[in-house]
């Protein structure tokens, strides 16, 4: 089936630095979708990738699909300490079903 | 719109204890699922449904049941707790399949003594 694997696990970043979070699948995807998660708080929806090649940008974010569409990355660039929590991907297969990845938990040292 | 609202926000039970957590939504959503989150695992899918009167497991469905009588309410019902079942619950709607964006609830952390 279906695997979605995210690396690193944990990422400590100094405040001010850029961090790069990747995120793998064993099958090609329909779709990629970007979720954070504050801590103690529930995910929330960042953005879906749908085209192969794709680039978008929220602000300091970029989010990339890859060539192929078996994978994606999230770069964050200047890290402020309000990028802290743990960031999800999540592919969709050619059945419309949804899987995460573990997630990649962000700590931000001032 | 109160988006996806889910109670209770903690539960303890003990071993052998059952229990429904409620799921409901006011944005009309055809798709909901719950997930358990437990550390370094991700969202693992338990059940989905994409509408009223139609539900299938996902990844997880093992010791959990869940029906769906209204576009608006999805509850997951425990059917004999268990200390592996310790772990935090979310609920998610979507206009359709995994294909959109999912908005998820503020979680149930369930403690199984």
């Amino acid at each position: 089936g279906q695997q979605v694997m995210q690396i690193p696990q944990y990422q400590h970043v100094q405040e001010g630095e850029d961090f790069t979070t990747y995120c793998n699948s064993s099958t090609t995807l329909s779709n990629i979708q970007w979720y954070k998660q504050r801590p103690g708080g529930h995910p929330v929806f960042l953005i879906q990738l749908v085209k192969s090649g794709e680039v978008k940008k929220q602000k300091r974010l970029t989010f990339q699909f890859g060539e192929a569409k078996k994978n994606s990355s999230l770069h964050i660039t200047a890290t402020q300490t309000t990028d802290v929590g743990t960031y999800f991907c999540a592919g969709t297969d050619s059945w419309g079903k949804l899987q995460f990845g573990a997630g990649t938990q962000v700590v931000v040292t001032p | 719109n109160a988006g996806v609202t889910q109670t209770p926000k903690f539960q303890v039970l003990k071993t052998g204890q059952s229990m429904t957590l409620q799921c409901a939504q006011d944005m009309n959503h055809e798709y909901m699922s719950w997930y358990r989150q437990d550390p370094g695992m991700g969202l693992r899918l338990i059940h989905y449904s994409v509408g009223a009167g139609i539900t299938d497991q996902g990844e997880v469905p093992n010791g959990y049941n869940v029906s769906r009588s209204t576009t608006e309410d999805f509850p997951l019902r425990l059917l004999s707790a268990a200390p592996s079942q310790t772990s935090v619950y979310f609920c998610a709607s979507s206009y359709s399949t995994g294909v959109y964006e999912q908005y998820f609830g503020p979680g149930t952390r369930l403690t199984v003594t």
